[in-house]
């Protein structure tokens, strides 16, 4: 069973949608979460962490279900900016501070 | 904003050179770290480093490679005997603290001919 599991995407959408990305994580141990985006050839960049709670950045929404090991992002009105690809990320115990990735989701936004 | 820098952004080398993949972390940071990503793929985990040592890595992390810090400063990932399959996205980053934000540099594209 893969570590970390995304839908495989590509996720096509016009402006303005909202459009929602699921990953599952295989260690119950994880503790911490986070969506990272990665534009074409390049790095990836934090765009936020995941908390227990849910937390919301302006357009972008994450949450976690422990029990289900179970991960979102929500992105409202998607802007033709927001075409990238969105890795989910978890640091598990076992692998210290290292960071553990998804495949990732692609999202392109067309006008 | 402080950044990580690495160089070169592309390296071409033939089967067999040894190549070394340059960072300079973030001044202040304290761990750090080697990622590679091969085209299509997801990104992987390779080594991360604390007071001047290895402190995990991966099963990818064979004895082909090493890293080193030389001087306070640089990062450096060497590959000895480079492979057709070592052909990737190498991406060094750092964090200030265990659980603080790890920042990517902008990644050095390898390619093994």
């Amino acid at each position: 069973r893969k570590e970390v599991e995304q839908d495989p995407g590509p996720f096509n959408v016009p402006e303005g949608a909202t459009v929602a990305f699921n990953c599952t994580y295989s260690n119950s141990a994880s503790q911490s979460f986070f969506w990272y985006r990665q534009d074409c050839r390049k790095e990836p960049k934090l765009l936020m962490s995941v908390y227990s709670s849910g937390n919301e950045d302006g357009r972008f929404t994450a949450q976690l279900n422990r029990a289900s090991q179970y991960i979102s992002l929500l992105i409202r009105d998607s802007k033709l900016s927001d075409s990238a690809t969105y890795l989910c990320v978890v640091k598990a115990p076992q692998a210290g501070t290292a960071l553990i990735f998804g495949k990732g989701t692609t999202l392109s936004v067309s006008s | 904003e402080p950044e990580v820098t690495q160089t070169p952004s592309h390296q071409v080398t033939q089967m067999g050179q040894e190549v070394i993949l340059r960072c300079v972390p973030i001044s202040n940071h304290l761990y750090f770290y080697w990622y590679r990503q091969i085209l299509g793929q997801k990104v992987e985990f390779l080594v991360s480093f604390y007071n001047n040592e290895i402190s995990e890595k991966s099963e990818i992390f064979d004895d082909q490679f090493s890293v080193e810090r030389p001087d306070g400063s640089n990062f450096t990932l060497k590959i000895r005997s480079t492979k057709l399959e070592d052909s990737a996205m190498y991406f060094c980053a750092s964090r200030g603290g265990r659980d603080t934000e790890a920042f990517f540099g902008q990644g050095t594209r390898l390619t093994v001919v």
